[in-house]
């Protein structure tokens, strides 16, 4: 079966500090993975895509980036993080078992004090 | 204008209750709709899948797909507690790129 993993969970960090989330997904090959972040009330803002090793699309100028190292894994970083980043951070993945839908993992809560 | 729009509640309805959650949207292109239920502090989990119009069904749930209205729905039948969440309505053109709804609070009275 198809499984996508993130974490940590939950991440207190201070501002200024880095920031490093995982995204990693199971039972299936060269998939479309994503990341977004979800705020209360305001639904999914989708932060990055990628199709393939390497290849990063972002929707949005902001404080974070992505990369792709590996077909199953997609990593999303910061150098400093800002108050703003707080919030619902979400993995997805479209391609798995050639479904034409997108699947979530469980979400990492990042909170920047 | 948003691509999707969905009501957000918040809903609440008793035990038993039918209950209708709704999605307008804009481009006519989009082939592709999906309902998702998301449990606090959850990842959206995907409910129902429909490719271009008409109607599924799922045990309890219904989804149904109106283009010429651009128009979709969710139908929950003998709502339970257990289906207290939030229900993100989404959509996409290629599969590629999809676009969400920002969700509508359920609350499911015993």
């Amino acid at each position: 079966s198809q499984t996508i993993h993130q974490w940590p969970a939950t991440l207190v960090q201070p501002v200024g500090s880095p920031l490093s989330l995982e995204c990693t997904v199971e039972g299936t090959s060269n998939p479309n993975l994503y990341w977004y972040r979800q705020a209360a009330g305001r639904g999914l803002q989708l932060l990055f895509y990628s199709v393939g090793i390497g290849q990063i699309s972002s929707e949005v100028p902001q404080n974070l980036s992505a990369s792709r190292p590996q077909d199953r894994q997609f990593i999303l970083s910061s150098k400093k993080l800002l108050l703003s980043d707080s919030g619902f951070y979400l993995c997805a993945s479209w391609g798995l078992a050639g479904a034409e839908t997108q699947y979530f993992g469980p979400g990492t809560r990042l909170l920047v004090l | 204008q948003k691509e999707v729009e969905q009501d957000p509640g918040p809903l609440s309805v008793p035990e038993g209750a039918i209950v209708s959650l709704n999605c307008t949207y804009s481009n006519s292109a989009f082939q592709y709709f999906m309902w998702y239920r998301q449990y606090s502090r959850k990842g959206p989990e995907l409910l129902m899948y429909t490719y271009s119009s008409g109607n599924k069904e799922d045990g309890r749930f219904t989804a149904q797909v109106d283009k010429s209205s651009k128009y979709i729905s969710l139908f929950i039948r003998d709502s339970q507690p257990s289906d207290s969440a939030t229900y993100l309505c989404a959509m996409s053109l290629t599969g590629n790129q999809f676009y969400f709804g920002t969700g509508t609070s359920l609350t499911v009275i015993p």
